[in-house]
């Protein structure tokens, strides 16, 4: 079983660039979420959705986007990548929030 | 926002002994989920331990057992015969009941176990 499938695992970034961080889930979950996760801070929330079509702002949404086309796929993406988007990316799924379950993140660098 | 805080950066403990990692909690929701989830350093988030608010009863998986106190919003994990594989980064999070919130999780910074030979 895949379950939640994030790529890339690892990626260094210049200043300025831009890149899509990939979600995909075969479990056919309703929502799904974008953490990030700095040193000593625990997870937090960037983006999530509750279906195809719908999302919403989390705690900390500034310079991210996101889009929901399929019940799938949940692709993050970052525009104009700056030193304090460094850091590890987890991507999430639940079925109503019962569990989530957890994609093994990318850990991003912006240098 | 609810909070969720973990007080011990670190913890450490002997293999086959017994640790209990501590969390509170802040809310005016009368009915929320509660969960420990492990890190260890393949990054991996692996879900320990649920607690739904509206149960008295403290949850138990095999050597993790909660001792939830939902009037003091206190929610720790006791770790009985603790073995090598436990160490890892734990995680306490908080999610609300209600769908407004999207059902997403509110984590604390985490308690760093160490469990020595």
């Amino acid at each position: 079983n895949a379950g939640v499938t994030q790529t890339p695992k690892f990626r260094i970034l210049k200043i300025g660039q831009s890149m899509t961080l990939q979600c995909a889930q075969d479990m056919n979950h309703n929502y799904m979420y974008w953490y990030r996760q700095d040193p000593g801070m625990g997870l937090k929330l960037i983006y999530y959705s509750v279906g195809a079509g719908i999302t919403d702002k989390g705690e900390v949404p500034n310079g991210y986007n996101v889009s929901r086309s399929t019940t799938e796929d949940f692709p993050l993406r970052l525009e104009l990548a700056a030193p304090s988007q460094t850091s590890v990316y987890f991507c999430a799924s639940s079925y109503h929030g019962l569990e989530a379950f957890f994609g093994q993140g990318t850990r991003l660098t912006v240098v | 926002a609810q909070t969720v805080t973990q007080s011990q950066p670190e913890m450490s403990v002997q293999e086959a002994e017994t640790v209990t990692l501590s969390c509170t909690y802040d809310t005016s929701e009368s009915d929320y989920y509660l969960f420990w989830y492990k890190q260890p350093p393949s990054r991996q988030m692996i879900l320990v331990i649920r607690q739904e608010a509206y149960k008295q009863q403290n949850a138990t998986e095999n050597r993790f057992s909660v001792n939830f106190q939902k009037a003091a919003k206190s929610f720790s994990l006791k770790i009985s015969d603790s073995q090598l594989g436990d160490a890892a980064m734990y995680f306490c999070a908080y999610r609300s009941a209600s769908v407004n919130s999207g059902y997403a999780l509110n984590f604390g910074k985490g308690t760093s176990l160490l469990v020595t030979p």
